[in-house]
């Protein structure tokens, strides 16, 4: 079971501006970074945001992720139909001594 | 370009074994801690494990430990992993991914189906 909590699903139309958190505890996002990843159903899941808010070159800069305590954010701007997947925040867990994935978040484009 | 290839996938019988691997190119795997990583149909993504860059630490997720092992051969670029006592519930695909302390790239994963 996820130790990450994520909102099962989010929704926008074309141009909106979508948002989902990932709620964590001590152990894991309140003292480690936290990524984000992009899963398309067949494919390889792709690390959208690393070290909290850093983008990998290649990744549009409608992706922004931000940090506060023991929970994280992913923040999608100007959304697009190329959007539609589902989105995995993760941490490593020190009580663990593991990595971690959220839930999952579906993201639907209207 | 990195690329990584998993190979070994395949139908096993619960409490059979098999080993995945995963070739690397495109960067120095020497110098990169190695991930595996699944997905169970219909589930979200599940950590499996983690060597680092030298293979001298080895860390697994709660329902492989004892089960599972990971190891590298870095004169070859590839990484391991040998599952066993397979159970239905690792029915799933299989991911590589480099990065030294969380997946950053990922391959395209190879299917492990556990069933009789």
């Amino acid at each position: 079971q996820s130790v990450l909590t994520q909102p099962p699903s989010a929704s926008g139309t074309p141009g909106q501006r979508v948002t989902m958190s990932c709620s964590g505890s001590s152990s894991n996002i309140g003292i480690n970074t936290v990524n984000w990843y992009q899963h398309l159903p067949g494919t390889a899941p792709k690390l959208l945001i690393y070290i909290n808010n850093q983008r990998p070159s290649g990744v549009p800069d409608r992706f922004s992720g931000s940090k506060s305590g023991t929970s994280a954010s992913l923040a999608i701007s100007g959304l697009q139909s190329e959007d539609e997947a589902e989105y995995y925040c993760g941490a490593w867990d020190d009580s663990l001594n593991a990595y971690v994935f959220g839930t999952g978040t579906k993201v639907t484009v209207l | 370009q990195v690329q990584l290839v998993e190979s070994g996938g395949g139908v096993v019988q619960p409490g059979g074994s098999l080993r995945l691997s995963c070739a690397a190119s495109g960067f120095i795997f020497s110098r990169d801690g190695m991930h595996w990583v699944r997905q169970a149909p219909g589930k979200g993504l599940e950590w499996v494990a983690l060597i680092s860059y030298d293979g001298s630490n080895k860390y697994f997720g709660d329902s492989v430990k004892g089960r599972f092992t990971i190891s590298r051969d870095n004169s070859k670029n590839t990484l391991y992993m040998q599952m066993n006592s397979l159970r239905a519930e690792d029915t799933a695909i299989y991911y590589c991914a480099k990065g030294n302390n969380s997946p950053a790239y990922w391959g395209q994963g190879t299917l492990v189906t556990v069933s009789s």
